[in-house]
């Protein structure tokens, strides 16, 4: 079955406790990326990753960092968690980037509590 | 002001309704319009996409685009229990791998 599996699903953590959160797809997709969902805002990208070896910013990147050594795997690091940072993350990958007709396959969310 | 604007309802409508959900936006360039269903505790998944103005049906779902009112819309026909999520809508730049989202409208289809 096609997907993406996002672990844990929920983290509750303090504050400066560094943490990450693994993202793996089985599409063989080449961009993947990472967003947070808070009320009111929406989706708002965090990093993206056209590539193996090849990332980017996206609208919030500050406080976290993105690695992508193999194709399947996306994992984000908060090394200093804040309680601002507590949200809904979703990552998400597709085998276009996104500006051309695409499928962006979203994996079940990570619901993240910083105390 | 945001770069999307959508309202986040929620919006609560009886089975058989037709059911309207809207979007603006600032930036003239957006090419690529979506929209994506979200149901509770679960990712968002893509429904629809149309590219510049004009619509597009899909069953029960048809997408509308203004691209001189810098408006979308989604519209769902017979609507059924089973829509009942949140409905995002979503658009980027062509050939940009940034995708600007709305804030979601919650949709409830009471049977």
């Amino acid at each position: 079955e096609a997907q993406v599996t996002q672990n844990p699903r929920y983290l509750i953590t303090v504050t400066g406790k560094k943490l990450t959160v693994t993202c793996s797809q089985n599409m063989n997709h080449e961009y993947m990326s990472w967003y947070r969902q808070d009320p009111g805002l929406g989706l708002r990208q965090i990093y993206y990753s056209m590539n193996v070896e090849v990332t980017d910013k996206g609208d919030v990147p500050e406080g976290y960092k993105v690695s992508r050594k193999e194709k399947r795997n996306f994992p984000l690091i908060l090394e200093s968690p804040s309680p601002n940072q507590t949200s809904l993350y979703f990552c998400a990958s597709s085998l276009k980037p996104t500006g051309q007709p695409f499928t962006q396959y979203f994996g079940p969310g990570t619901r993240l509590t910083v105390l | 002001q945001k770069e999307v604007e959508q309202d986040p309802g929620p919006l609560s409508v009886p089975e058989g309704a037709i059911v309207s959900l809207n979007c603006t936006y600032s930036n003239s360039a957006f090419q690529y319009f979506m929209w994506y269903r979200q149901y509770s505790r679960k990712g968002p998944e893509l429904l629809m996409y149309t590219y510049s103005s004009g619509n597009k049906e899909d069953g029960r779902f048809t997408a509308q685009v203004d691209k001189s009112s810098k408006y979308i819309s989604l519209f769902i026909r017979d609507s059924q229990p089973s829509d009942s999520a949140t409905y995002l809508c979503a658009m980027t730049l062509y050939n940009n791998n940034d995708m600007r989202f709305g804030a979601g409208t919650r949709l409830t289809v009471k049977p």
